[in-house]
């Protein structure tokens, strides 16, 4: 099946740095990738759609200018969390899109984030 | 809009015991349904897909049939293991509803006692 990676798996920073998250298409093209949140113990929460050669589309209570995608390439989209806080600390989750019918996503391994 | 509702968890089995996770969707078009697994601390992995009404599909032992009539994507084992254990998300993907990309259910989490 299709893989997708993100990098890095683990980050902790110090409150108020970026922090950029990487998620690749191993073995596909991917014009669309998608962005989630999870908390602990529940699904997953759509931030953003990245398109790529055009401007992300975010989500209904998504700062774009805090949680900043470029999707620069059909295999490559990232995602930077500016300034980040405490409050951000999360699991995120990328996922590419399949160029067919189906639509089928495949999800990257996820990026744990702690921001002290 | 389109919606996916699963049982509500967690479900407790035994090791060898059938499993059924239920799943109800509800769609304006002819959706693709999916299951993904979430292992801890990982992110979701495609279980199986179904594209088409009485299509099954199959993976690592776990079965699920579109039933367009029913509007149901149950998932089905039929004895389970405890690397079993897990969250279950069924989703749906309307490819005439460009408005929703994909619905995701709440998740079920499975926990298989040795």
């Amino acid at each position: 099946g299709a893989v997708v990676s993100q990098h890095p798996s683990w980050v902790i920073c110090k409150s108020g740095t970026s922090v950029k998250i990487e998620c690749r298409s191993l073995d596909f093209q991917a014009t669309t990738m998608f962005w989630y949140r999870q908390f602990p113990k529940q699904s997953l929460m759509l931030m953003a759609t990245s398109n790529e050669g055009s401007k992300a589309t975010y989500e209904q209570g998504v700062e774009k200018d805090k949680f900043l995608i470029n999707h620069a390439s059909l295999t490559l989209s990232t995602l930077t969390v500016t300034s980040a806080h405490p409050e951000d600390s999360s699991f995120y989750i990328c996922s590419a899109r399949e160029q067919d019918i189906t639509r089928t996503q495949y999800f990257g391994p996820g990026t744990r984030l702690l921001v002290l | 809009g389109n919606s996916v509702t699963q049982m509500e968890g967690p479900v407790t089995l035994s090791e060898e015991a059938f499993l059924t996770i239920n799943c109800t969707y509800t769609a304006t078009g002819y959706p693709s349904l999916f299951w993904y697994v979430q292992y801890p601390g990982e992110g979701l992995q495609l279980l199986l897909k179904a594209t088409k009404a009485d299509d099954k599909g199959s993976n690592k032992g776990f079965e699920a049939t579109y039933r367009k009539e029913t509007t149901s994507f149950h998932l089905e084992k039929g004895s389970v293991q405890v690397s079993d254990s897990a969250v279950y998300f069924c989703a749906l993907s309307d490819p005439y509803n460009y408005g929703q990309n994909f619905v995701f259910g709440p998740g079920t989490r499975l926990s298989v006692l040795p």
